[in-house]
């Protein structure tokens, strides 16, 4: 089954604590992206990747990291969560081409809780 | 950048009516318009979306309609079903921008009552 996956789903953390969030996708897409869902903001882009080893920042990078070093995993890392980085993160994949865009597949979620 | 804006915020109809939902941007160079579906505890799922060389486009029960001139696009729901309660968001990107980046409306919470 073709599917974005998301570990862990939820958590819950203290501020400062380092933490990584794992994006795997298995239909070969060559974009990947995070996003993240506040109320009343809707999804905002955090991080994205054209393909392995090119990354860079979307509108909201302030406070994380990411790597692409295989195609297939791109994690959000926080190096030191601040209780304003709670939210609902989703990692996006899809495939690229020239002169159009096509569907985003997402993954199911991580809500994460910074106290 | 771009900035797209998303009305109403909620919207109940009753079961077998219509819903209507509505997004503006503004960036004049976005040619790309999904619409998501988004179900509780799930991630948003693309039902529908429409390129700026369509006026409209329709996929059974949903349609999707742009306006290039007045930068506004809608998503209209015909004969709603339970199943159709969802969050929808409305998105905007530019094709081949080097970035697939979509920039999201803030999203209508749409209720069907039995």
């Amino acid at each position: 089954e073709a599917q974005v996956t998301q570990n862990p789903r939820y958590l819950i953390t203290v501020t400062g604590k380092k933490l990584t969030v794992t994006c795997s996708q298995n239909m070969n897409h060559e974009y990947m992206s995070w996003y993240r869902q506040d109320p009343g903001l809707g999804l905002r882009q955090i991080y994205y990747s054209m393909n392995v080893e090119v990354t860079d920042k979307g509108d909201v990078p302030e406070g994380y990291k990411v790597s692409r070093k295989e195609k297939r995993n791109f994690p959000l890392i926080l190096e030191s969560p601040s209780p304003n980085q709670t939210s609902l993160y989703f990692c996006a994949s899809s495939k690229t081409g020239t002169g159009r865009s096509y569907e985003q597949y997402f993954g199911p979620g991580t809500r994460l809780t910074v106290t | 950048g771009e900035n797209v804006e998303q009305h109403p915020s909620t919207l109940s109809v009753q079961e077998g009516d219509s819903a209507v939902i509505k997004c503006t941007y503004s960036d004049s160079a976005s040619n790309y318009f999904p619409w998501y579906k988004q179900e509780l505890g799930k991630g948003p799922q693309l039902i529908i979306d429409i390129r700026s060389n369509v006026g409209e486009k329709k996929d059974q029960r949903i349609a999707v309609t742009l306006n290039k001139t007045a930068k506004h696009f809608s998503l209209h729901i015909t004969e709603t079903q339970p199943e159709d309660s969802a969050v929808y968001f409305c998105a905007a990107s530019r094709d081949n921008f080097g970035n697939e980046k979509l920039t999201f409306g803030t999203g209508t919470r749409l209720t069907i009552i039995p």
